[in-house]
């Protein structure tokens, strides 16, 4: 079965340093997500993309985030000076959004764990 | 913020059925119940969702009461590998893209 993959799996930092966080999403899914989710708290949308360019993004996503689409297979977080407080489980998740079946929903992937000293 | 309100927690005996609840007492009438799990910190499953009719697949089933106030979530045969979190949601439409938006949903404990 087709899925999401993340890497790496866990990544540790110092703080003001930049990290990209990596996702390939499923191979012939046009939408794709980033979640967060703090240690003990709920899963938080951060920003969707199609087309090339952001649908939506959250409060959180501010100018210190930014997502690429480089090569048409990887989608990547980019956060430019990481802080304390962007310590959180990462996801990734991708949508095919064809006829209405099963698969017309977001499928996750298995997240990368970021912790930022 | 989350439409929806759950029971922080849940037990089921392996075996037996779970049923979730779940209260969306300000449900729009575009707007559908969707269930999402998320095992120990994996990235949340998809399980189901309905707009106004029961619905089951091969993980569950929804029922969904005539006022669409409130939905139950039924693992017919829970397993030790159900323990997760349980995610209530309701969204506008049902084609997928929108985002989700999670509460803090119920952590059920399946129990030999």
């Amino acid at each position: 079965e087709p899925e999401v993959t993340q890497t790496p799996s866990h990544q540790v930092t110092q703080m003001g340093q930049e990290v990209i966080l990596r996702c390939v999403p499923i191979s012939n899914h046009l939408y794709f997500y980033w979640y967060r989710q703090i240690l003990g708290q709920k899963v938080e949308f951060l920003v969707s993309f199609y087309n090339n360019e952001i649908s939506e993004k959250s409060e959180i996503f501010d100018d210190q985030f930014s997502v690429e689409r480089p090569d048409g297979s990887n989608f990547t977080l980019k956060i430019r000076s990481t802080k304390l407080e962007d310590s959180a489980m990462y996801f990734c998740a991708s949508l095919i959004r064809g006829p209405k079946d099963i698969y017309n929903e977001q499928f996750f992937g298995p997240g990368t764990r970021l912790t930022v000293l | 913020d989350a439409k929806t309100t759950q029971p922080t927690s849940m037990d089921c005996a392996e075996g037996r059925a779970a049923n979730l609840p779940c209260n969306h007492s300000t449900i729009s009438g575009n707007e559908y119940v969707y269930w999402y799990r998320q095992i120990h910190s994996q990235g949340p499953q998809y399980i189901i969702h309905g707009l106004k009719n029961n619905e089951t697949n091969e993980m569950a089933s929804l029922i969904i009461t005539e006022d669409r106030k409130s939905s139950t979530l039924i693992l017919p045969h829970a397993t030790l590998r159900d323990t997760a979190v349980y995610y209530c949601i309701v969204r506008e439409g049902d084609t997928g893209f929108q985002k989700l938006v999670f509460g803090t949903g119920t952590r059920l404990l399946v129990s030999p």
